[in-house]
């Protein structure tokens, strides 16, 4: 099993609808990150937790949220999701505090909204 | 702001030549530098990574990469590629103490020609 695991691995739903994007982890890591990847514009930091009660917004934070319901789960959500949120999204973990960690990323989950 | 570009956005090689991938960086202080790889359908894996000391550092897979701070550079480099190098390839940036919110470059191709 993956040590990092999305769900769904893949999405099709419309414009408006709420969208949960799940992720949890095997790795006992404290620190989980949501990134959006695009065509030509590499992935970009959505949102970052580096524990349950430490939650921060990334650079494109704006029309997402997140939840961090243990220290190995952290859930993605788009409350009205809109055509230019279909992307390709990973989470990542790490465990090291000072930046020079390895991250460790699930798969990926593929949502396009219509 | 830190940042990263990679200029080259495909990069077409034929299996057994030389391959250098390009990744230029701007941040204030000595970065963490990492680079990452893609396959079709996968989340990102470490390829390697530079922190401090030896300006090359070696990866796996037979990948390398040279950190010139004069140039702002971390350019990736195989000595003889192989098919299943055929990828998309991402250069990071960290900020030291930035707690792994990696900056990714947009991420460049790399097809193999048999």
């Amino acid at each position: 099993d993956a040590d990092v695991t999305q769900t769904p691995r893949n999405r099709i739903t419309k414009t408006g609808k709420r969208i949960m994007l799940e992720c949890s982890q095997t790795k006992g890591h404290d620190r989980m990150y949501w990134y959006r990847q695009d065509p030509g514009l590499g992935l970009r930091l959505i949102y970052y937790s580096f524990d349950v009660k430490d939650i921060n917004k990334g650079e494109i934070s704006d029309g997402y949220s997140v939840s961090r319901q243990a220290q190995a789960k952290f859930s993605l959500s788009l409350e009205s999701a809109i055509p230019n949120q279909t992307a390709l999204y990973f989470c990542a973990t790490s465990d090291v505090p000072s930046g020079a960690g390895e991250l460790f990323f699930g798969e990926g989950s593929r949502l396009t909204v219509l | 702001a830190q940042s990263v570009t990679q200029p080259d956005i495909h990069i077409t090689v034929s299996e057994g030549a030389s391959l250098e991938l390009r990744c230029n960086y701007s941040y204030g202080a000595t970065p963490y530098l990492f680079w990452y790889v893609q396959s079709p359908g996968q989340g990102l894996q470490l390829l390697l990574k530079y922190f401090s000391g030896d300006t090359l550092v070696q990866g796996i897979k037979g990948f390398e990469a040279e950190f010139k701070r004069s140039q702002s550079s971390f350019n990736l480099r195989k000595p003889s590629v192989h098919w299943s190098d055929a990828a998309e390839y991402f250069c990071a940036v960290g900020a030291r103490g930035g707690g792994n919110k990696l900056t990714f470059g947009t991420g460049t191709q790399l097809k193999v020609e048999l």
